[in-house]
């Protein structure tokens, strides 16, 4: 098993840019998220899915979209690129509930925006 | 809302010595607590958790203590390695709050260990 796989691994953007971050994973997880990591903080949640067609918001979900159109992927969208989107970014997925499984981490997209 | 703050940004201990790495956390309704390690440049793994009905659990090497009078729990991890250097969060579910179903996280104690 890969585990959960995210590219690309580093990303450069220019401000009003848009752009993909992929995420996938070969567990069978029904639960797939997506957090970014600030310097010196702590993870926070933008938007995760419970299943395939399900999507939901999480604590800052603003400049950000997402789909689940398969149980597989979770592609994390910017439409527009700020520098406030400079951050790293990370999926994570679990067999039930995010709240009460453990969650597997993938490598992480390292994202500036110019 | 949720808030998970924490004791201390870093912490150093000399290997072999044991690390005790606090939390504390806002609300009382929280029923769910996990600790990650975070390598340099990796994603988050999960460590160990422990449910509010639990005072205690003991994994390999780490305990996780859980004193919900004054919502505060930490991790130990006895006789320190190197492999050990990391970041370490505690994080408490959302849902608890009436969030969303992810985790709120704290910032993170950088655990260095001195040889």
């Amino acid at each position: 098993n890969a585990g959960v796989t995210q590219t690309p691994k580093f990303q450069v953007l220019k401000t009003g840019q848009s752009m993909t971050l992929q995420c996938a994973q070969d567990m069978n997880h029904e639960y797939m998220s997506w957090y970014r990591q600030d310097p010196g903080m702590g993870l926070r949640l933008i938007h995760y899915s419970v299943g395939a067609g399900i999507t939901d918001q999480g604590e800052v979900p603003n400049g950000y979209n997402v789909s689940r159109s398969t149980t597989e992927d979770f592609p994390l969208r910017l439409l527009s690129a700020a520098p406030s989107q400079t951050s790293v970014y990370f999926c994570a997925s679990s067999f039930g509930p995010g709240s009460y499984n453990e969650q597997f981490f993938g490598p992480g997209t390292r994202l500036t925006v110019l | 809302g949720e808030s998970v703050g924490l004791h201390l940004p870093t912490l150093s201990v000399q290997e072999g010595d044991n690390s005790i790495i606090n939390c504390a956390y806002s609300n009382s309704a929280s029923d769910y607590f996990i600790w990650y390690k975070q390598e340099s440049g990796k994603g988050p793994q999960f460590i160990i958790d422990i449910r509010s009905n639990m005072d205690k659990r003991q994994g390999q090497r780490v305990t996780v203590l859980l004193n919900k009078t004054v919502k505060h729990l930490s991790l130990q991890i006895a006789a320190t390695q190197p492999g050990d250097s990391a970041v370490y969060f505690c994080a408490v579910p959302m849902y608890s709050g009436g969030g969303a179903d992810g985790l709120t996280f704290g910032k993170g104690t950088h655990l260095i260990i001195q040889p």
